[in-house]
């Protein structure tokens, strides 16, 4: 158990509708990390937050959003959603921004089912 | 810009016998590089990590991973596989760790009885 908790295991909802995935990082951790694991595209990071501010944004589509918030845990909305946003999303989480290098701990991951 | 190439999409072993699974990365800094392992329906675990202080590194489960810079290399091996190492994976590369990862495509690990 690597402390990241991700909520809920599994969803499925149809095209066009509107999803929250929501993350908890490891206790202390003040940054948290978005990727999206599908078939086709392999394991792509989509979005950093750091203590409530976006950081860096990787292969994020604008349809897709994100935020953290003061007690530190993140949601992802996906929104206007597509077939071919069917994957499995993670969170992860580390230490900070300073000093370094840190390892990313994950959570076990919401699979988003697209109908 | 940094990049992971993981030479290897599937390899198959016969349990009891050595793992090698090979990594090359790409990177304009000096990088940091991590062995991630997947199992079935799973999130991604840490199995180990390169951050400049030994060229060989020592991981969970028996693992280990050796940083060739003039080759550009990082592979994961183990002296004797067993049943509970079937899994995928991933090779990692990051600057620093506390940016994002950039993950290689996966290696799936088979260990034949």
């Amino acid at each position: 158990d690597s402390g990241v908790t991700q909520t809920p295991k599994h969803l499925i909802t149809a095209t066009g509708q509107r999803v929250t995935l929501r993350c908890s990082p490891r206790s202390g951790d003040l940054s948290v990390y978005w990727y999206q694991q599908s078939l086709d595209q392999g394991l792509q990071f989509l979005i950093q937050y750091y203590n409530g501010e976006e950081r860096a944004k990787g292969n994020i589509l604008e349809r897709f959003s994100a935020q953290q918030f003061p007690d530190l845990h993140s949601e992802l909305n996906l929104s206007s959603l597509e077939l071919g946003d069917s994957a499995l999303y993670f969170c992860a989480s580390s230490v900070g921004l300073a000093g370094g290098p840190y390892e990313q701990y994950f959570g076990p991951g919401t699979r988003l089912t697209v109908t | 810009a940094q990049s992971v190439t993981q030479l290897d999409s599937h390899v198959s072993v016969s349990e009891g016998t050595p793992v090698l699974l090979r990594c090359n990365y790409s990177s304009s800094y000096s990088p940091s590089l991590f062995w991630y392992v997947q199992h079935p329906n799973k999130g991604l675990q840490l199995l180990l990590k390169y951050t400049s202080a030994a060229t060989l590194v020592k991981g969970i489960n028996g693992f280990e991973a050796e940083f060739k810079k003039s080759e550009t290399s990082f592979h994961l091996t183990k002296p004797s596989a067993h049943m509970s190492d079937a899994a995928e994976y991933f090779c990692v590369v990051s600057r620093s760790g506390r940016r994002a990862l950039t993950f290689g495509s996966g290696t799936r690990l088979q260990v034949q009885p």
